[in-house]
């Protein structure tokens, strides 16, 4: 199964930061990658896939990038809704898997 | 408008069966590259994919977890199915089924999720 690895597992950052969050297949995925929003208590929210297209609905602070084996999610200027967990999930193989997650914290 | 909603029982006891039923609205699992998937996540970890079904009747299950669980769909009814075998605690997770496309893999709407405790 293609295993999946999400950096940094936890970040502090403050309204208004760029944040970035790295994720890595272990091996090509091309561009079948997908994130994913999670608030606690919520279900996950889709946010963009096929590594870069933006889910419609989701603010255009949100972009996703890469392909093969890196892929980044940007937020350009966090706000207060943006404090939640993120997750990425790999779609080029029906065993589908996920980032064991990145939980972005107000600093 | 599009939702899911996931039903089963709150508490099972270590090695019961564990039948979990997802009735959806909004789209049909007979249109073609229409799935449904199931993940769960237990208290305080990371999302976990289980299983997926599609418009085909075409099945896919995590390989670790695949001699437990069997998905099925009953289209008449719009629901999907879900029975994992041999419960044990640390099955004790919140379970999810979201409506996914087959063709590029990502799951757009998510039920609110269930919660099921294994424990004796």
């Amino acid at each position: 199964d293609i295993q999946m690895t999400q950096s940094p597992s936890s970040l502090s950052a403050s309204v208004g930061d760029r944040v970035t969050i790295t994720c890595r297949a272990s091996q090509s995925i091309s561009t079948y990658l997908n994130w994913y929003q999670q608030k606690p208590g919520k279900a996950p929210k889709h946010l963009i896939y096929v590594a870069s297209s933006l889910q419609s609905g989701v603010p255009s602070r949100f972009s996703g990038n890469g392909s093969g084996t890196h892929f980044t999610l940007t937020i350009s200027s966090l706000q207060p809704e943006d404090f939640a967990s993120y997750y990425c999930q790999q779609s080029y193989t029906t065993l589908y898997t996920f980032g064991q997650g990145t939980k972005l914290e107000i600093k | 408008q599009v939702t899911l909603r996931e039903s089963g029982p709150a508490l099972v006891k270590p090695t019961q069966t564990l039948t979990l039923t997802c009735t959806f609205s909004g789209f049909s699992l007979n249109t073609s590259g229409m799935c449904v998937s199931w993940v769960r996540q237990p208290p305080g970890k990371a999302l976990e994919w289980l299983a997926l079904i599609n418009w085909d009747d075409d099945k896919h299950y995590e390989t670790s977890l695949k001699t437990r669980l069997t998905i099925s769909k009953d289209t008449s009814k719009n629901q999907v199915v879900l029975t994992m075998t041999n419960m044990n605690p640390v099955d004790t997770a919140t379970y999810y089924c979201a409506r996914t496309y087959s063709l590029l893999g990502y799951m757009d709407v998510w039920g609110k999720g269930t919660t099921v405790t294994v424990s004796s």
